[in-house]
Formats: C-alpha cells, structure tokens, sequence
C-alpha cells in the first residue's frame, strides 16, 4: 500500500521560508504528490499538487525529487497564520488516505 | 458557490440514539468521503462512494452506515451512537481525475 511518511513537527521563524518534507518511496509513477493543511480544527484545505515538475502557486512551491521518492513544500515567507498541520496524504486506489501529518509552528 | 456543506455543526447525543449527517457538495463531483478526526491525530476515513448509489467501507467502518442517493449527497448515519463515536466528522469530495479533495467544515459530535 502506499503510505508517505513526514516529521511529526517542526518551527519556523516568521518571515523564513518553512521546508516540510514527505517521503513517498512507494508513491506509483503516475500517481501525483498533493499536499493539504489543517488550521487549527477546520477541514483540510488543498495547497498544491505536482506529478513530476517542480510547481509553484500563490500559496506554496512544491519540489519533487527526481526519482520521485520525496517531496518538500516550500511556503517562502512564512506568517503567524501558516501554523497548521501539513499534510501529503497517499492515494490508495480512490481512496486518500490522511495520517497524522506535521505539525508547523511559526514563531514570531 | 457553496463547495461542500455539512449539516449539523454541532451535536450532542445520548448513547444509543441515532443521527444522520449530511454532505451536501454542489460541484458535480463523483467521488465523496466521510472521515473522523479525534483530537491530536489525523484524519481517518470512514466510508466512501465513487457514484451515485455505490458505497464501499475505509479504515474505520464499525458503527457507520452511508447512503449515496443523489450525487450531490453523501449521508452519513449512527444507528445507535456511543462514547467512542464522539469527534470530528469531515466530508470531503473530488472529481475523478483531478483528486484535489474539498472539504466541508466539519460536524463536532459528543456522545455522552
């Protein structure tokens, strides 16, 4: 089954760039990587998705490794309101499947 | 433009009562999840339907049965509610190819 696997937290000082990784070694070839986050106890909410370029949007830039085994999000300047949990969910067949995700705290 | 609303917010049971929530999505989209989020963990999924009328189990099934009468409404039911049951339930929908997954706002459940 596919799973991915991500660090349980991590900090950032407000206005840094925050790098959350993802490890998707078992991710299939033409399966794509999203990425999605949780503010406090609101429903998840998309970010960005990529299959094998690198893809920037208003909110984040996502880079896939060559090999397509993992994957970092990168939120360039990040803000008190980027406290959340960010998460890359696994596809299993139409199913996405959320673990616990990492948690993000940006600091002032 | 509405996306995905979940009816009630909030809800207080006794156990052994039964409820129904409801999804509601207005993007015309085929598939539709039912998840639940106890506090500090992730999301877990519950049931799923890929179309009208179908419905299949996820990871936690026991105590849940769903309904896919319209494509527009996937229903979530608890024939008799227990303390375990209380948490945060979350409908999430998404079109076949795209997989981008929009999530409603999420039903807080107590079950005392």
């Amino acid at each position: 089954d596919a799973k991915t696997t991500q660090p349980t937290s991590m900090d950032c000082a407000e206005g840094r760039a925050a790098n959350l990784p993802c490890n998707h070694s078992t991710i299939s070839g033409n399966e794509y990587v999203y990425w999605y986050r949780q503010i406090h106890s609101q429903g998840p909410q998309y970010i960005i998705h990529g299959l094998k370029n690198n893809e920037t949007n208003e909110m984040a830039s996502l880079i896939i490794t060559e090999d397509r085994k993992s994957s970092t999000l990168i939120l360039p300047h990040a803000t008190l309101r980027d406290t959340a949990v960010y998460y890359c969910p696994p596809r299993r067949g139409f199913k996405t499947i959320f673990g616990a995700g990492t948690r993000l705290f940006v600091k002032a | 433009n509405a996306g995905v609303t979940q009816t009630p917010k909030f809800r207080v049971l006794k156990t052994g009562q039964s409820m129904t929530l409801l999804c509601a999505q207005d993007m015309n989209h085929e598939y539709m999840y039912w998840y639940r989020q106890d506090p500090g963990m992730g999301l877990r999924l519950i049931h799923y339907s890929v179309g009208e009328g179908t419905t299949a189990k996820g990871e936690v099934p026991d105590g849940y049965n769903v309904s896919r009468l319209k494509k527009q409404n996937f229903l979530l039911g608890l024939e008799s509610a227990a303390p375990s049951q209380t948490s945060v339930y979350f409908c999430a929908s998404t079109e076949v190819v795209r997989a981008e997954a929009f999530f409603g706002q999420g039903t807080r459940l107590t079950v005392v």
